[in-house]
């Protein structure tokens, strides 16, 4: 099965710098790899998304980058501010059949202002 | 719409106690999920649902089983509760189909039950 590694496992950064996370995936048949945010308290929430056709997506301060031949894919935040503080996941999922969704292990990611 | 909402928020059981954890989605979605959340392990799939009157097992299956009679229900049964249970329970659901845009793919997750098994 799918296998993702996530790093780091905590990040802190000053306000106004950028945070990047790192994942790796196992699975080369996995085509579709989400990025959720989870406040405390909350439940994950989507953020960002991005296909295996697709070498990089962008949504104003978030980024995300995939590099299918080592099997790699990044999450870019700049311009860090307190409200970006959460745990972050990433995930990887292969769009056909049934979809089970294969998690990181999480980041929890501190903005210090 | 009140997306996924869980019952309840807060559970505390003691070993050998049994408890179901009910899973309500309002957005007509296909795909059901229960997953737990443990320091340092990120979310383990325990059981999911493509459909009213499916279950399928996940990751982590064992001491627990699910139901799913109605389309926006997908229950969580603890039959004989472990301390190895104490955890962090979500749902989740999806609109459903293979491939297509992120609105096919988005799993939307409800707030979470924390239960912890004495």
């Amino acid at each position: 099965g799918e296998n993702v590694e996530q790093h780091p496992s905590t990040l802190s950064v000053q306000e106004g710098d950028s945070a990047v996370i790192k994942c790796t995936y196992s699975d080369s048949a996995s085509n579709y790899f989400p990025w959720y945010k989870q406040e405390l308290g909350k439940g994950p929430q989507l953020i960002i998304d991005i296909r295996s056709n697709v070498g990089e997506k962008k949504d104003q301060r978030i980024a995300v980058t995939l590099n299918k031949t080592a099997k790699h894919f990044s999450l870019h935040i700049t311009e860090t501010q307190p409200e970006d503080s959460a745990v972050y996941f990433c995930a990887a999922l292969n769009s056909g059949g049934y979809q089970k969704v294969t998690f990181g292990t999480g980041t929890k990611l501190q903005v210090i202002p | 719409n009140a997306g996924v909402t869980q019952t309840p928020k807060f559970r505390v059981l003691k070993t050998g106690q049994s408890m179901t954890l009910l899973c309500a989605q309002d957005m007509n979605h296909e795909y059901m999920y229960w997953y737990r959340q443990d320091p340092g392990m990120g979310l383990r799939l325990i059981h999911y649902s493509v459909g009213e009157g499916t279950t399928a097992k996940g990751e982590v299956p064992d001491g627990y089983n699910v139901s799913r009679l109605k389309k926006q229900n997908f229950l969580l049964g603890l039959e004989s509760a472990a301390p190895s249970q104490t955890s962090v329970y979500f749902c989740a659901s999806r609109r459903g189909g293979t491939g297509g845009p992120s609105s096919y793919n988005e799993q939307f997750f409800g707030p979470g039950t924390r239960l912890t098994v004495l």
